[in-house]
């Protein structure tokens, strides 16, 4: 099966500038996830999708992120604007059954996103 | 918050050799999972062990979990150099539908 996409792969912005990013799970999938990866950190959840209703976004800075999943399949996240500290790199995952108590996470390779 | 913490936040050892990582937990939980992340890369699963489990193996992996100190290891057998990445245990507890990471154990197996 294909895996978790994402893109871009790479992004530089200046702060205060806005940027989006894009993901596409595994088909079939019916969870997604956003992750927030700071360097020489774990991953952090943004926010959790099942289908297209919103799970958890209680880590989410919603005065500056938002996130979207259309249709219960593709997924977008936007940082507008953004701050040098939002510097990480941003990792989209996917799981089969709702829920982590029996699901592993299949992870995309991640958007890495610069603010200078 | 991150709930897990693995331990030592480095190890470095030579192809061959066996190489054990710890996780510490502090509430209950109804599975830890350990992943690797190769550099630049995303998370990778290895292994899921539910709370009433002790021990589990999955090829040179062997996954131990003892609920009474909230502590899993992760010890890999005869490594590689393509065993070289960062491991993070994961825990999900409750009614929590989400996993949370701990801040990992960057391995290096030196040929």
């Amino acid at each position: 099966e294909a895996g978790v996409a994402q893109s871009p792969r790479y992004k530089i912005i200046e702060k205060r500038q806005s940027v989006a990013f894009w993901c596409n799970p595994i088909s079939g999938h019916a969870t997604l996830y956003w992750y927030q990866q700071i360097l020489g950190q774990g991953p952090k959840l943004l926010i959790q999708f099942q289908n297209n209703g919103v799970v958890d976004d209680s880590q989410l800075p919603k005065d500056r992120f938002s996130a979207e999943r259309l249709k219960g399949v593709d997924s977008t996240l936007k940082i507008q604007p953004a701050k040098l500290e939002d510097s990480a790199v941003y990792l989209c995952a996917s799981s089969r059954i709702a829920g982590a108590l029996n699901s592993p996470l299949h992870f995309g390779n991640g958007t890495r996103l610069t603010v200078t | 918050s991150q709930q897990g913490e693995e331990d030592p936040q480095a190890l470095s050892i030579q192809e061959g050799e066996n190489a054990t990582m710890n996780c510490s937990y502090k509430t209950s939980i109804n599975n830890l999972q350990w992943y690797r992340q190769n550099s630049g890369r995303g998370l990778v699963h290895l292994i899921l062990i539910r709370s009433n489990e002790r021990e589990k193996h999955s090829g040179r992996l062997r996954v131990t979990l003892d609920t009474s100190k909230k502590s899993s290891s992760l010890l890999i057998t005869a490594s590689r150099a393509a065993d070289t990445a960062s491991y993070f245990c994961a825990t999900g507890r409750g009614s929590a539908r989400q996993l949370t990471f701990g801040s990992g154990t960057q391995l290096t197996v030196l040929p």
